[in-house]
């Protein structure tokens, strides 16, 4: 079974520059995550979705940040304009449903300078 | 907000020797996670607790549900070198609700 994929694995932009993140979640996966991990810190929730709607976005910079799942199965994380602070590595999970167990992927680590 | 605390952060111990790690919260938690994330993937889940008290092994490692369920532990017995990563304890209030991961203990072996 294939496991999560994500795109690009590396990332490099220059601060105000706009990027965006892709992920494919494991076949059938109705709930897909996305985590920002800053270096030396724990993963931290920015969005989850439940097929293509919204659970939880609480934490999700939205001035800046954008993401959609617009066919509940792909998904896409945009940040414009990005940050210092927005570098980090992106990572993305999916979850059969709900309260299931987390896949993640590889992440996409971005660096702004 | 729900903040978790690990120790150590970091340790180096010989092939062979035990580890212990633990992890703490500032509130409740009834579901207790522990990850391991070696470097350039993402994070897997090596053990689930459900249940205050609760003693659950995977192969070498042991992990438990502190009492109070505001605490965790996690044992590996017999350390080899593919032991080396990054262990994350996380909670969450009720399985449905987000995952809370804590900063990480890092891991490294000498054989």
């Amino acid at each position: 079974e294939a496991g999560v994929a994500q795109s690009p694995r590396y990332k490099i932009i220059e601060k105000r520059q706009s990027v965006a993140f892709w992920c494919n979640p494991i076949s059938g996966h109705a709930t897909l995550y996305w985590y920002q991990q800053i270096l030396g810190q724990g993963p931290k929730l920015l969005i989850q979705f439940q097929n293509n709607g919204v659970v939880d976005d609480s934490q999700l910079p939205k001035d800046r940040f954008s993401a959609e799942r617009l066919k509940g199965v792909d998904s896409t994380l945009k940040i414009q304009p990005a940050k210092l602070e927005d570098s980090a590595v992106y990572l993305c999970a999916s979850s059969l449903y709900r309260g299931n167990e987390q896949y993640f992927g590889p992440g996409t680590r971005l660096t702004v300078t | 907000g729900q903040q978790l605390n690990q120790s150590p952060q970091s340790m180096f111990i010989q092939e062979g020797e035990d580890v212990s790690m633990n992890c703490t919260s500032s509130s409740i938690f009834n579901t207790w996670l522990w990850y391991k994330q070696d470097p350039g993937e993402g994070p897997v889940l090596l053990i689930a607790l459900y249940k205050a008290g609760e003693l659950t092994s995977n192969g070498r490692l042991t992990a438990q549900f502190g009492i109070t369920r505001k605490d965790s532990f996690l044992n590996i017995s017999a350390s080899i070198p593919s032991d080396v990563g990054i262990y994350f304890c996380a909670g969450q209030e009720t399985s449905y609700d987000k995952v809370i991961f804590g900063p990480g203990t890092s891991l490294s072996v000498i054989p």
